[in-house]
């Protein structure tokens, strides 16, 4: 099974909205597109996840076009702290397993 | 500070040595999850367990051997570890698989593991 595809590094201005794509052409229609982050030597952080509409939560926005064959992760107003790896899987915790592919380096500069 | 509490941080064992890594998590999850971390790479999931028991095991080799004493507990036992298996160990809960529910993996900082 295909995973994501993703860009492999990005820079964003500090201050400005982050926009990382993400290519997900065979997700099925069960499974959700799930938005991780990972910075140096910690754990993966759950950021937002959703299945057909778009989301909205305190760390980001999810848009997710209408045949779901891609989606944009949002940051509105990126930090220094926002530097790291964002991973953006597809998934269905029924019966599956959340696979990492290789992620996008988002490097944030003042 | 995670939710998911994984000891020891930091681990140094010789290739003859028996350690285990421990993974506790408090918030009634009954999914839990074995991911290995190589440097500059994404986790690579390793096992599963599903309401205690084993549902997925990635193939890994019988020296690295999982077990679930209870929902809130999870042990990697390591037994004869070669210097490749050096990594970063990270340890995940969920709230558990249903038909109607999709909750997402909380994580844990890892154990990061030299065999020497």
């Amino acid at each position: 099974d295909a995973k994501t595809t993703q860009p492999p590094s990005m820079d964003c201005a500090e201050g400005r909205a982050a926009n990382l794509p993400c290519n997900h052409s065979t997700i099925s229609g069960n499974e959700y597109v799930y938005w991780y982050r990972q910075i140096h030597s910690q754990g993966p952080q759950y950021i937002i996840h959703g299945l057909k509409n778009n989301e909205t939560n305190e760390m980001a926005s999810l848009i997710i076009t209408e045949d779901r064959k891609s989606s944009t992760l949002i940051l509105p107003h990126a930090t220094l702290r926002d530097t790291a790896v964002y991973y953006c899987i597809k998934f269905r915790e029924y019966g599956n397993k959340l696979v990492f592919g290789a992620g996008t380096i988002l490097r944030v500069k003042s | 500070d995670t939710e998911v509490t994984q000891t020891p941080k930091h681990l140094v064992m010789g290739m003859t040595n028996k350690k285990s890594l421990k993974c506790e998590q408090h918030m009634g999850h009954r999914a839990m999850y074995w991911y290995k971390q190589k440097a500059k790479k994404p986790p690579e999931l390793m096992f599963v367990y599903s309401y205690e028991k084993l549902s997925i095991n990635e193939s890994v080799p019988s020296r690295f051997s999982p077990e679930c004493p209870n929902s809130s507990l999870l042990n990697l036992h390591l037994h004869a570890l070669q210097p490749e298996d050096s990594a970063l160990y990270l340890c995940a809960s969920s709230q558990g698989p249903s038909r109607t529910n999709n909750s997402p993996l909380h994580f844990g900082n890892g154990t990061r593991l030299t065999v020497t």
